[in-house]
């Protein structure tokens, strides 16, 4: 079946310019988690949505960083007024409730 | 704070060689974990589970060992393969949310 699909596969933008990064989670996935993953480590926790309930961003590294979620279906993380450290590859998953997540292919964002 | 790392960045092996990727967890309340493989330009992949009830856990050409004692758990490979190359994850799920992860471990197989 269609795994954890995410858009676009690399994006270049300007330092300051707003980015959307988006993600099709596995259907029937209530889970839906962003991570972050600079150039030669391991992952980052950024936000967390389960279902209706309020999400968890208790990852999100500031203010610029925001993630939406349209009930189980699609989420965006948008990065407001980019800055170079926030070059890396952003990975979404997708799980059942407490069950193994799922990696998408992630979004490789450049800032320049 | 809770931190999952990995003992040595780069692994070089020959093919047919077995391999063992180390990895050590510091909390102590931690029950459940997994190894994942990354490679080139790819999200990471499962490849095996293991939970705290258990210290030995075997897939197909993979086996998970888990000491709780030393809060260390490893990835053993037999007959590793080129396609074996990869960047491996352990990562804790102990809470069922986020994902702990470790740096990883390269590992390169030598033809």
């Amino acid at each position: 079946g269609a795994g954890v699909s995410q858009s676009p596969s690399n994006k270049v933008t300007e330092k300051g310019k707003d980015v959307e990064l988006r993600c099709d989670p596995i259907s029937g996935h209530t889970a839906l988690y962003w991570y972050r993953q600079r150039l030669g480590q391991g992952l980052e926790f950024l936000i967390y949505f389960q279902g209706n309930s309020a999400p968890d961003k208790s990852g999100l590294p500031s203010d610029r960083f925001s993630a939406e979620r349209t009930g189980e279906s699609v989420s965006t993380l948008t990065i407001q007024r980019t800055q170079q450290e926030d070059s890396a590859v952003y990975l979404c998953a997708s799980s059942r409730y407490q069950e193994t997540q799922y990696f998408g292919p992630g979004t490789r964002l450049l800032v320049l | 704070g809770e931190s999952v790392g990995l003992h040595l960045p780069t692994l070089s092996v020959q093919e047919g060689d077995n391999s063992i990727i180390n990895c050590a967890y510091s909390n102590s309340a931690s029950d459940y974990f997994i190894w994942y493989k990354q490679e080139s330009g790819k999200g990471p992949q499962f490849i095996i589970d293991i939970r705290s009830n258990m210290d030995k856990r075997q897939g197909q050409r993979v086996t998970v060992l888990l000491n709780k004692t030393v809060k260390h758990l490893s990835l053993q490979i037999a007959a590793t393969q080129p396609g074996d190359s990869a960047v491996y994850f352990c990562a804790d799920d102990t809470g069922r949310r986020a994902l702990t992860f470790g740096s990883g471990t390269r590992l390169q197989v030598q033809p």
